[in-house]
């Protein structure tokens, strides 16, 4: 079946401006979660989603960083006036409800700010 | 708070040898334990995971994991690794309580022919 999608998988934008990257997840899935992967290092959480309601947003860095997910399905995460820090690859994952669900996870949209 | 350890940044093992890749794990109550793989330029990929129970967890790939509390760890291991098997490797601990699921800064493991 599909897996998780993201797009763009590539962005590439100037510092100061705006960008959007959309979470497409696994159709059932209830929880939806964001990472940050610098290089070199391991997945950074961001925020998690059960439904429409973000439940934990702890790992936002600032309130550049925002994101939103209306329906309960797609999702996008949005960063305003983007600095050169925020260059990583954005990782959505999906999952069922539950501690022991594992995440399944797209292939990333690596955001390169200049 | 919870966090995982992963001591070695790499780990290089010939074909046919016995693979194992360190983690440490601290958190508040049970904990659920993962381990994924990431090949270059994907997301990552789960391997398996420990809810309770045995102790040895079999999972994807011929990959298995030793949960051991006593020692808060949560080794990941291979009888006979595979040159297919280099990758990075990250293991990751979530409450049983919450959702977040924190991962360590990751192995790279290279298996050389």
């Amino acid at each position: 079946g599909a897996g998780v999608s993201q797009t763009p998988s590539n962005k590439v934008t100037e510092k100061g401006k705006y960008v959007e990257l959309r979470c497409d997840p696994i159709s059932g899935h209830t929880a939806l979660y964001w990472y940050r992967q610098s290089l070199g290092q391991g997945p950074e959480f961001l925020i998690y989603f059960q439904g429409t309601g973000a439940a934990d947003d702890s790992g936002l860095p600032n309130d550049r960083f925002f994101a939103v997910r209306p329906e309960g399905s797609v999702s996008t995460l949005k960063i305003q006036r983007t600095e050169r820090g925020d260059s990583a690859v954005y990782l959505c994952a999906s999952s069922l409800q539950g501690p022991n669900s594992p995440l399944h996870f797209g292939n990333g949209t690596r955001l390169t700010v200049t | 708070a919870q966090s995982v350890a992963q001591p070695e940044d790499q780990v290089n093992v010939a074909e046919g040898n016995p693979l194992t890749v360190k983690c440490t794990y601290s958190v508040s109550g049970n904990p659920y334990l993962f381990w994924y793989v990431q090949y270059p330029n994907r997301g990552l990929q789960f391997l398996l995971k420990y809810i309770t129970g045995d102790n040895l967890v079999k999972g994807s790939y011929g990959f298995e994991a030793e949960f051991n509390k006593s020692q808060t760890s949560f080794h990941l291991k291979k009888p006979s690794a595979l040159v297919s098997d280099s990758a990075l490797y990250f293991c990751a601990v979530r409450q049983a309580a919450g959702n977040k699921l924190t991962f360590g800064g990751g192995t790279r493991v290279l298996v050389k022919p």
